[in-house]
């Protein structure tokens, strides 16, 4: 089974500050990594994902992610938030075979102050 | 393209009704199905998953009951709606990765 553990409820930061959203995991299996962003009243759009490869993976919005197997993270980064990024930030993990359940984090909300 | 339908958007049922809440998915077949909950401040909270139709798997003992009578429909029910109920539901469909729906407001009073 796999666990998420996102670290942070609330971070708050200025505008065009570098952030970093914590998200550990513990798994017995290989994993595939997640992050999705949600929007008041709204679904989660996924961010972006680790599946294999490259471990550093990137958005198209500017966020990045680094898959560390050794520390079992998969923290959150931006070099320079905007007042846009204001959202909850939710970190998810899924065993890379033989399971269709993914496991999410309690999730982080990110407000970017002016 | 695929896309995901969720509704209503936003429900408000007394204690004790009954409920119903549908979801389905375009361009795309035999995905799997999930229905989540969204408590305030908790995170996501797996209740059911199909990986076809008429096949569910519960997550959670509770008065709620899922469906898939299609293969691109997943329907959530409670024959008696109790306050915990009260929350955000949202769908979602993976082929590889996981999509949401946009999620159904309910409350109940």
């Amino acid at each position: 089974a796999q666990s998420v553990t996102q670290l942070d409820s609330q971070v708050p930061v200025f505008e065009e500050a570098p952030v970093e959203l914590r998200c550990n995991y513990s798994s017995s299996v290989s994993v595939y990594l997640f992050w999705y962003v949600q929007y008041p009243n709204q679904g989660l759009q996924l961010l972006l994902k680790y599946l294999s490869g490259s471990t550093l993976v990137e958005s198209i919005n500017g966020f990045e992610a680094e898959f560390n197997k050794s520390q079992t993270s998969f923290h959150l980064r931006k070099p320079s938030v905007h007042i846009s990024d204001t959202a909850e930030y939710f970190c998810a993990v899924r065993g890379a075979s033989g399971t269709y359940k993914y496991i999410f984090g309690t999730g982080t909300r990110l407000k970017v102050l002016a | 393209s695929q896309t995901i339908h969720q509704w209503p958007a936003t429900l408000v049922q007394p204690v004790g009704s009954p409920l119903s809440l549908e979801c389905t998915v375009e361009g795309t077949s035999n995905p799997n199905l999930y229905w989540y909950r969204q408590a305030a401040g908790r995170g996501l909270q797996l209740l059911f998953y199909s990986v076809g139709i008429g096949q569910i798997s519960s997550e959670v003992p509770q008065n709620l009951s899922a469906s898939r009578p299609q293969d691109r429909q997943f329907i959530l029910s409670s024959k008696k709606l109790l306050l915990s109920d009260s929350g955000f539901y949202l769908c979602a469909w993976t082929k590889g990765e996981q999509y949401f729906g946009p999620g159904t407001r309910l409350t109940v009073t």
